[in-house]
C-alpha cells in the first residue's frame, strides 16, 4: 500500500518563474492539503482540497493555486516565485477534510525541497 | 504570534538523559497531535490526544493533554539516539483548521 507519494524531491527556480508539485494521496484517501515549511520551523497551512475544490485556504495570497484530480491527487502551483517561496512544500492526505472529527489523523509525504534563486 | 508556542525550541543532551517538551496556547483545541520529523521526510504522527487530563504512553515517550485542553507535553525516558529530530504539536482550534507549532530540535548525543 502506497504511502503519499511527491513529486519532484527537489526543484531550484529562479525569481519570477512559475512551479507545478505534485502529490499523490495514500490509497483510499480522498483529501489532500498542502503546506510550506520554512526552515527551522513548523509546517504552515497553505489549502485544502476535497471533492476538486478548495474547501480551507490559510494566509498565502493568490500566486499558491491548486488543483484536485477525479483520481484525487493533486497539483500546487505558485507563480511569481519570491526568494521567499524557498522552502519544503508538504502534501498530506486524509479520510476526510480535517475538522469533521477530532482524531482524523493525516499522512505527509516527503515533500519537495523548493529553491528560488 | 504563534498559536501554538513550543519549548524549548532546541535540545541536546546526552544518551540516557531525560526530556520534556512543551506546547501551549491561549486557546482551546479539541485534540492536540505529537510528530516527529526527520531530515528529508515529512512529519510522522506519533500521538493523538483528545480529552482533558489525558495521558498516553508510547513506549519511552508519555503524552500529556491539558485538563483546560490548551496545553499538552511530550516527556521522553533515557533518551536514545534514534529519539533525534523534530518533535511538532498540531492541533485543530474550534472551526479552524490544522495548525503546527514550531518545533522543538532534538539531538541525542551518544
Amino acid at each position: 500500500d502506497a504511502g503519499v507519494t511527491q513529486s519532484p524531491t527537489h526543484l531550484i527556480k529562479t525569481r519570477g518563474q512559475q512551479v507545478t508539485l505534485r502529490c499523490s494521496p495514500k490509497s483510499g484517501h480522498d483529501t489532500v492539503s498542502w503546506y510550506q515549511q520554512a526552515l527551522g520551523q513548523g509546517p504552515q497551512f497553505i489549502f485544502q482540497y476535497y471533492e476538486e475544490e478548495e474547501r480551507q485556504r490559510g494566509n498565502f495570497p493568490d500566486r499558491f493555486s491548486g488543483h484536485q484530480f477525479p483520481n484525487y491527487s493533486s497539483e500546487l502551483n505558485v507563480n511569481a516565485l519570491l526568494l521567499g517561496d524557498s522552502a519544503l512544500y508538504l502534501c498530506a492526505s486524509s479520510l476526510r477534510p480535517l475538522g469533521k472529527t477530532s482524531t482524523d489523523t493525516q499522512y505527509f509525504g516527503p515533500g519537495t525541497r523548493l529553491t528560488v534563486l | 504570534t504563534q498559536l501554538l508556542e513550543q519549548s524549548p525550541q532546541f535540545l541536546s543532551i546526552q544518551e540516557g538523559e531525560n526530556l520534556t517538551v512543551y506546547c501551549n496556547s491561549s486557546s482551546v483545541f479539541s485534540s492536540l497531535q505529537w510528530y516527529r520529523q526527520e531530515p528529508g521526510e515529512g512529519p510522522v504522527l506519533l500521538v493523538t490526544v483528545v480529552t482533558g487530563g489525558e495521558v498516553k504512553k508510547l513506549k519511552r515517550l508519555t503524552f500529556q493533554f491539558g485538563d483546560a485542553r490548551k496545553d499538552s507535553s511530550l516527556h521522553i525516558t533515557a533518551a536514545q539516539p534514534g529519539d533525534t529530530g523534530l518533535y511538532l504539536c498540531a492541533g485543530v482550534p474550534s472551526g479552524s483548521r490544522l495548525t503546527f507549532g514550531e518545533g522543538t530540535q532534538l539531538t541525542v548525543n551518544p
